[in-house]
């Protein structure tokens, strides 16, 4: 079965680091997502992507980059990691829809990764 | 711009009673919409999605919503809540960019 999946599931750095947020899809989707989740703030878009080399900033991109060599990964990363970025991240994937209209189809979501940054 | 306020950060209801959860949007272009439970610990899933073919839609689990496009809503509701049902809801709507509402915690209670 197809799949989205993120590793690793939990990370702890700390201030500073470089930390790398691993995504990979298995659905051949051309769509790739990433939010942060906050209590109080819900999801809000990070970074996303419409196919290979391809790449937006979304909502909260300040601080993190991302980069699309391939259709199946969209790997995150935090630059310098700050204690602001502690959260849990989501990535997400979604297909074209008809007449290749991006917007009807919806997201399949990641299990999310726990990062907390001391 | 696109957004979704949903009512109620909190809901509690009884076990068998009537779930109702409200989602409003608003958008610039006629919108799809979405909603999406999330149990803890877990990634979002999509209960049921509105893409136009039908106002009223039914989704897994039992849940249904129905678009009313002149009270830009899409409420949520599943007639007998079940303790299962417990997570965070959440509303999404899809026109320039796919938006997320705050979301709704449901309680169930025994």
């Amino acid at each position: 079965d197809a799949e989205i999946t993120q590793s690793p599931r939990h990370k702890i750095t700390e201030t500073g680091r470089q930390v790398t947020l691993a995504c990979h899809q298995t659905w051949n989707h051309n769509n790739m997502f990433w939010y942060r989740q906050d209590l109080g703030h819900g999801l809000r878009l990070i970074h996303y992507s419409y196919g290979v080399q391809d790449t937006n900033k979304g909502e909260v991109s300040d601080g993190y980059s991302v980069s699309r060599s391939n259709t199946e990964d969209l790997p995150l990363t935090l630059e310098s990691a700050a204690s602001s970025q502690t959260s849990v991240y989501f990535c997400a994937s979604s297909g074209l829809g008809l007449a290749g209209d991006v917007s009807y189809n919806e997201q399949f979501f990641g299990p999310g990764t726990r990062l907390t940054v001391l | 711009a696109q957004s979704v306020t949903q009512l109620g950060s909190h809901v509690s209801v009884s076990e068998g009673a009537l779930v109702l959860l409200r989602c409003n949007y608003s958008s610039s272009v006629p919108p799809y919409l979405f909603w999406y439970v999330q149990y803890p610990n877990q990634g979002l899933q999509l209960l049921l999605k509105y893409t136009s073919a039908a106002t009223l839609v039914k989704g897994i689990n039992g849940f249904e919503a129905e678009f009313k496009k002149s009270e830009t809503s899409f409420h949520l509701t599943k007639p007998s809540a079940h303790m299962s049902d417990a997570a965070e809801y959440f509303c999404a709507v899809n026109g320039q960019n796919f938006v997320f509402g705050p979301g709704t915690r449901l309680s169930v209670l025994p």
